[in-house]
C-alpha cells in the first residue's frame, strides 16, 4: 500500500449499531486525524493523534472514539451509530504535530449512511 | 470564536483567471492552507502561506495578509479540469486545521 487507506469504502449501518471504521498510513507519519465532511460544512475534526499511544478530542468527539496503538493505524469506532451520524468520513496524516507546515494527506474516504 | 470564510461557488470560463478569497479568524495563528477536492475524491494539498506575500506555484499562487485575516487562490489559464472545490483552511494557535466549507468552482468552455 502506499499513502493512506480506509475501509470500508460505503457502509449502510442500522442506528444502533457499533461501527468501526479503519484507517492505515504507510509513510510513518507521526500525527493522525479523523474528520468528518457534510454538505455546505468545512471538514470538522472528530480526533486526534499526535503520536503513537496519544489521542485528543476534536471540535466533535461526542458518540466517537479512537485508539492509537501503533504508528500505522487509527481505527474510529462509533459505539452506538445515529442518523446524524450520516457524513462522509476523511482520515489523514501528517508528518510532525505541533509545526507549522503540516501538510496533511488524506485518505479516499469512507461514505457512511446510518438508517 | 474560529471562522473561516470562503464564497460557496464562482463560475468562470475555461482559458480565464480566477481568484478565490477567504477571511479567517483563529485564535493564534500559524499559516493558511490552500487544498483542491474534486468531486467524490480527498482533498489534495496546493499551497501554504505563513508569511505575508504571494507564492507562486505553476498556474496556481496564493496569497496571505495576516494583518487583514485574508488569503487567495488565484487560477491562471483555467481549464477543464480545475472544476473543483477549493478549501481554506487556516492553522491554529494548537496547529490545529480550522476549515472553510470549500467553494465550489465550476468551468465552462
Amino acid at each position: 500500500i502506499a499513502g493512506i487507506t480506509q475501509a470500508p469504502t460505503s457502509q449502510i449501518l442500522a442506528a444502533g449499531r457499533r461501527m468501526t471504521l479503519r484507517c492505515t498510513q504507510d509513510m510513518r507519519h507521526n500525527a493522525m486525524y479523523w474528520y468528518r465532511q457534510d454538505l455546505g460544512l468545512g471538514l470538522r475534526l472528530i480526533h486526534y493523534s499526535n503520536t503513537a499511544g496519544t489521542t485528543g478530542k476534536g471540535e466533535v468527539p461526542d458518540g466517537y472514539s479512537v485508539s492509537r496503538a501503533n504508528t500505522d493505524d487509527f481505527p474510529l469506532t462509533l459505539a452506538s451509530a445515529v442518523p446524524s451520524q450520516t457524513s462522509v468520513y476523511f482520515c489523514a496524516s501528517s508528518g510532525l504535530a505541533g509545526a507549522g507546515y503540516n501538510e496533511q494527506f488524506f485518505g479516499p474516504g469512507t461514505r457512511l449512511t446510518v438508517l | 470564536g474560529q471562522n473561516i470564510d470562503q464564497p460557496t461557488e464562482m463560475t468562470a470560463t475555461e482559458g480565464a483567471i480566477v481568484q478565490i478569497n477567504c477571511t479567517y479568524q483563529t485564535s493564534g495563528f500559524n499559516g493558511l492552507f490552500w487544498y483542491q477536492q474534486h468531486a467524490g475524491e480527498a482533498p489534495t494539498f496546493l499551497s501554504y502561506n505563513v508569511l505575508d506575500g504571494l507564492e507562486e506555484k505553476g498556474r496556481f499562487s496564493s496569497f496571505l495578509s495576516r494583518s487583514k485575516g485574508y488569503s487567495y487562490l488565484l487560477l491562471k489559464e483555467l481549464q477543464m479540469k480545475d472544476s473543483a472545490s477549493y478549501l481554506c483552511a487556516a492553522s491554529d494557535s494548537n496547529y490545529q486545521l480550522i476549515w472553510g466549507a470549500g467553494t465550489k468552482l465550476i468551468i465552462k468552455p
